[in-house]
């Protein structure tokens, strides 16, 4: 089984829809991890979490939100998803020691 | 602040031949510096790190990468490509002496190609 997985692996939605993107990992790491990818500007920190209560924006948090459930679970946000944001999205994590970070296989989002 | 450069969008290199892809660095202090590669429709899986010590750093898959302060490189490389190794290669930077949450920087990735 995957250390990293996440749900859904594809989807497609309309502007305004709330939409949430799962992961979940069995590494047992604290540090968890939300990036975008896209073509030509490779990938993006949106928010991290260093344990269930620290939760952090990285470079570019505005129209998302994070939520903790547990030290395994990190949900990533679209209140109201608008086109720019179609693109790959990455969920990774790293031990402690903030060393080399464990991805999951992605989730496609496009918004029409 | 950090970054990383990638100058090749991609690299071709024949089925047997040596391939290099490059990757240079900028930061203030110390680099902790990764390689890591993307096969299509899959996450990123870590190929190797450096953090100190020698120079050159063996990984996985037979890839290596050979750092390099004064020119602020570090380069992957492998002596002999194979056709299994076409993907997206991305190099990424944390500066150790940032304090606070040293966050890693990925370059924009480079597409290799081997051709059988």
């Amino acid at each position: 089984d995957a250390d990293v997985t996440q749900t859904p692996r594809n989807r497609i939605t309309k502007t305004g829809k709330r939409i949430m993107l799962e992961c979940s990992q069995t590494k047992g790491h604290d540090r968890m991890y939300w990036y975008r990818q896209d073509p030509g500007l490779g990938l993006r920190l949106i928010y991290y979490s260093f344990d269930v209560k620290d939760i952090n924006k990285g470079e570019i948090s505005d129209g998302y939100s994070v939520s903790r459930q547990a030290q395994a679970k990190f949900s990533l946000s679209l209140e109201s998803a608008i086109p720019n944001q179609t693109a790959l999205y990455f969920c990774a994590t790293s031990g402690t020691s903030g060393r080399e970070q464990f991805f999951g296989p992605g989730t496609r989002l496009t918004v029409l | 602040a950090q970054s990383v450069a990638q100058p090749e969008d991609q690299v071709n290199v024949a089925e047997g031949n040596p391939l290099t892809v490059k990757c240079t660095y900028s930061v203030s202090g110390n680099p902790y510096l990764f390689w890591y590669v993307q096969y299509p429709n899959r996450g990123l899986q870590f190929l190797l790190k450096y953090i100190t010590g020698d120079n050159l750093v063996k990984g996985s898959y037979g890839f290596e990468a050979e750092f390099n302060k004064s020119q602020t490189s570090f380069h992957l490389k492998k002596p002999s490509a194979l056709v299994s190794d076409s993907a997206l290669y991305f190099c990424a930077v944390r500066d150790l002496n940032s304090g606070g949450y040293q966050k890693v920087t990925f370059g924009i990735g480079t597409k290799l190609q081997v051709i059988p």
